[in-house]
């Protein structure tokens, strides 16, 4: 693989069901970034990682969490889905957290609750 | 609180050349970048600028000014795969992007 993958590419889910979105980088980028867009708004930042091992939250976090066990992996979870958490996803990388660090983006999942 | 503003939309010829426009108020400054985003993709970065003035990378150009919280991505002779959205985007104090909500780009021939 060659840059970021997310997995699903789409989802229907139920209201109330758990849901983890999948994220991994081959690029050994110390920083990863989830975003959700949607109609009308700019990406929003749920939560981030500048390092393995650490976590912050972004501006929308709440009913989101992720981890970063490893430096490649940067799952997110859904506890309990609400149908205004349909969205796109984003998982982004970056060599490093801030200044001119370019971020690369994986290919996105679609989000469906119902 | 932050804000970045850009027209929702634009419209120009195949050939034509085109500015969107980007207006931001954030806590700090750390860079603005511009984003292209086809329908269903990935947005892939075009352009970063943090010092007043151009920068110009084939087509494209970006052009910044800190004082006036104003920036603008110019591209010229216009392809019709230029048909996407750009996204503005600050990093701000926290070194955090700031999105707007980007300037859909529609191509006619």
């Amino acid at each position: 693989i060659a840059g970021i993958t997310q997995a699903p590419t789409s989802q229907i889910l139920a209201a109330g069901r758990r849901m983890t979105l999948r994220c991994t980088q081959d690029m050994r980028h110390n920083a990863m970034y989830w975003y959700r867009q949607d109609l009308g708004l700019g990406l929003r930042l749920i939560h981030y990682s500048n390092t393995a091992g650490t976590t912050g939250k972004g501006e929308v976090p709440d009913g989101y969490s992720v981890s970063r066990a490893n430096t490649d992996d940067f799952p997110l979870t859904l506890a309990s889905a609400v149908p205004s958490q349909t969205s796109v996803y984003f998982c982004a990388s970056s060599d490093q957290a801030g200044g001119q660090e370019t971020q690369y983006f994986g290919p996105g999942t679609r989000l469906l609750v119902l | 609180g932050q804000n970045i503003d850009q027209p929702t939309e634009m419209t120009a010829t195949e050939g034509a050349i085109v500015q969107i426009n980007c207006t931001y108020q954030t806590s700090g400054f750390n860079g603005l970048f511009w984003y292209q985003q086809h329908a269903g993709e990935a947005p892939t970065f075009l352009s970063y600028n943090v010092l007043d003035g151009l920068e110009e990378k084939g087509r494209f150009s970006s052009f910044l000014s800190r004082s006036k919280g104003y920036s603008y991505l110019l591209l010229k002779e216009l392809q019709m795969k230029d048909s996407a959205s750009y996204l503005c985007a600050v990093m701000d104090s926290n070194y955090q992007l700031i999105w707007g909500a980007g300037t859909k780009l529609i191509i006619k021939p």
